[in-house]
């Protein structure tokens, strides 16, 4: 059984597309995060979700919106899809804030 | 606000050679650190923790790192290195009492290449 796992795997669209990431956490997780791996492998945080609340927004532009429905799942949705918003996306989640997070295998976003 | 820094972007090195991998991080509170690792075109798994106690702390796979306070560092080392091994490791710290989300600060990243 996979413990966080995102769909889709990989996402080919083009410039100015609205486009969809989901994300499902079976470890019973209160606390659920998307990160951001660029080009040269760095990662972000962008969001984090604590028993649904957004509890971080790192400056992420606000055509990402996050949905997170009930605890097990943290939803991406991005508008207008920018160049610049190529990447690898994860989701991740942990047993409690500050502790260890556990990732999902991401979603590499390609936009053309 | 904390940061990592890793130390060495690549280190290449021959199969069952030691290795170690470099980590300094800087925070004004009490941290957790963690060392991730990513293998190529897959998700990060969390390699070891430290939380709190022991300083040394150890992976089911024979990587170790040792929580230094004093210089503010968390080094990954193994003894002896597989081809298996080469992967981008990644460290990383939180804030120990959550109050930044729990958000993780990962270090640049050392890409660990193992020849035979």
């Amino acid at each position: 059984d996979t413990a966080v796992s995102q769909t889709p795997k990989y996402l080919v669209t083009q410039m100015g597309n609205d486009k969809s990431i989901k994300c499902e956490q079976n470890l019973g997780h209160d606390t659920m995060y998307w990160y951001k791996q660029d080009s040269k492998k760095f990662l972000k945080i962008m969001f984090s979700y604590n028993n649904k609340e957004l509890i971080i927004n790192e400056t992420v532009p606000n055509r990402f919106s996050p949905k997170s429905p009930d605890k097990a799942h943290l939803n991406l949705h991005i508008n207008s899809l920018e160049l610049g918003d190529s990447a690898v996306y994860f989701c991740a989640s942990s047993p409690r804030v500050g502790s260890e997070a556990f990732f999902g295998q991401g979603t590499r976003l390609t936009v053309v | 606000a904390q940061s990592v820094t890793q130390l060495d972007s690549q280190v290449p090195v021959f199969e069952e050679a030691p290795v170690e991998l470099r980590c300094n991080y800087s925070s004004s509170v009490s941290v957790y650190l963690f060392w991730y690792v990513q293998y190529p075109n897959q998700g990060l798994q969390l390699l070891l923790k430290y939380l709190s106690g022991s300083t040394l702390v150890e992976s089911i796979n024979g990587f170790e790192a040792e929580f230094n306070k004093s210089q503010t560092s968390f080094h990954l080392r193994k003894p002896s290195v597989h081809i298996s091994d080469t992967a981008e490791y990644f460290c990383a710290v939180s804030e120990a009492l959550g109050n930044q989300g729990g958000k993780l600060i990962f270090g640049q990243g050392t890409e660990l290449s193992v020849k035979p």
